[in-house]
């Protein structure tokens, strides 16, 4: 197993572009797929990102994602950032026996 | 328009039984994996549980081996998750979800609303 580390919180204001960070422990980023999740207060998770870099239908291009070989990690960007935006987000992937998750990133939009 | 409606949620007492169910709509339901996820109050997300489409291949987190079941009725079109020998740190919400392709390997698209089960005496 691996684990994905993640900041555990990031601020910006709206207009703004961020990036959250998604670091794998062990074994190459690039091995399997990166998804991104949100999760709005008291609401279930919606994919945003799946596939490293693919948005869902309906997820606007304000969110794009990413991975880096050099530094093992994945990327999630959000650009001109609206207080809609804050959320929870996570990402995930699969280590070949077990779907693993990231601890979350609270995204303040102040 | 997919739907995933969980049920079963409810206050159980450790060492206790519980079912969970799914009922699911607006896709295909045979083409699919499906899994079940759980947060614990104020946590983040765990996996739990994932079934391949045709119910052939399962696959379980480390914590929930031995304990938990997971099932699937084409019939009903619905999921299922059996938990025995439950503990207090079973205590989360359980999501439904339903994966981008047919193996339980392929992550989520949809996600059910979820239901709150608390292992406590």
């Amino acid at each position: 197993n691996f684990m994905l580390t993640q900041p555990h919180s990031v601020s910006e204001s709206p207009g703004k572009t961020v990036t959250i960070s998604c670091t794998r422990s062990s074994g190459s980023i690039a091995s399997n797929y990166v998804q991104w999740y949100q999760q709005r207060p008291g609401s279930s998770p919606t994919t945003v990102i799946y596939e490293d870099d693919q948005r869902p239908s309906g997820v606007p291009d304000r969110f794009s994602g990413s991975i880096d070989s050099s530094s093992n990690s994945a990327s999630l960007t959000i650009s001109g950032l609206k207080t809609e935006d804050e959320a929870d987000y996570y990402c995930q992937s699969y280590d070949g026996r077990n779907h693993m998750f990231g601890g979350g990133t609270k995204l303040t939009v102040l | 328009e997919v739907q995933l409606v969980e049920s079963g949620g409810g206050l159980v007492q450790p060492g206790r039984s519980l079912r969970l169910s799914c009922a699911a709509s607006g896709f295909t339901f045979d083409d699919y994996g499906l899994h079940w996820v759980r947060q614990a109050p104020g946590k983040g997300l765990e996996w739990v549980s994932g079934i391949s489409w045709n119910g052939g291949s399962t696959g379980y987190a480390d914590s929930v081996k031995g304990r938990f079941t997971i099932s699937r009725d084409k019939a009903k079109n619905s999921l299922y998750l059996e938990m025995n020998s439950l503990r207090p740190e079973d205590t989360a919400l359980y999501f439904c979800a339903k994966g981008w392709g047919g193996g339980y390997d392929s992550s989520f698209d949809y996600w059910g609303q979820g239901t709150l089960v608390t292992v406590s005496s």
